[in-house]
């Protein structure tokens, strides 16, 4: 069964609103979580890297504020994007992993901007 | 940095033939993950690679690491149409914390036709 939860699957917003998606580690304690972006036809590109507990280190390019990324726990992992626009139109995909565990990856988000 | 360099990109290929797909980088990396898509979902992970010399097969997939040459190969044997789907590989680098960032090629779309 899936180790790490993602919510929500689908979502569709309009411009100039936030959303927020949820990355849930299910049955071990993530100490570090990565969020990705796919875009249509693209690999994976890494956007932050969260620790539990800490700020979260940003991939060159990546806006931070626009980004906002919490890790409060060791299970739970958000990524906020605010103000989106059509542009943030994306595949969100985020992983966890811990120790020498390999990353498993949640179901990822389709996010759509009107 | 950390480059990843998979190829082909794209693969067309008939039902009961044998291809290879590569995967070469750039920095030394002795974890290396092989990864396969289908289209709208996230990652499904196929191999973990661990070491120099290492061999893994399931089923008609069968990948290798050679950590010397900074190569790993994933090897189709007899393929069928359900092989069908974009395959990744990704080189882990030790991001601390006990867990691993990921950098993902640019994956191979594979199509097997009848």
């Amino acid at each position: 069964g899936a180790v790490v939860s993602q919510h929500p699957s689908w979502v569709i917003c309009k411009s100039g609103t936030s959303v927020k998606i949820e990355c849930r580690s299910l049955d071990f304690q993530a100490t570090t979580m990565f969020w990705y972006r796919q875009f249509p036809k693209q690999s994976l590109m890494l956007m932050a890297t969260s620790n539990e507990g800490s700020k979260a280190t940003y991939e060159q390019g990546v806006e931070k504020d626009k980004f906002l990324i919490n890790h409060a726990s060791l299970t739970l992992s958000t990524l906020t994007v605010t103000s989106a626009h059509p542009e943030d139109s994306s595949f969100y995909i985020c992983s966890a992993g811990s120790g020498n565990s390999p990353l498993h990856f949640g179901n990822g988000t389709r996010l759509t901007v009107t | 940095e950390l480059k990843v360099e998979q190829n082909p990109l794209f693969l067309s290929m008939q039902e009961g033939k044998n291809y290879t797909i590569y995967c070469n980088y750039s920095t030394t990396s002795d974890r290396l993950y092989w990864y396969r898509q289908d289209p709208g979902k996230s990652l499904e992970s196929l191999f973990v690679l661990l070491s120099n010399g290492a061999v893994k097969q399931e089923g008609r997939l069968m990948a290798s690491l050679d950590t010397k040459a900074r190569l790993s190969t994933l090897h189709i044997t007899a393929a069928v149409h359900d092989l069908s789907a974009t395959y990744f590989c990704a080189v882990a680098e030790n991001s601390g914390a006990g867990s691993y960032q990921l950098t993902f090629g640019k994956g191979t779309k594979l199509s097997v036709i009848p």
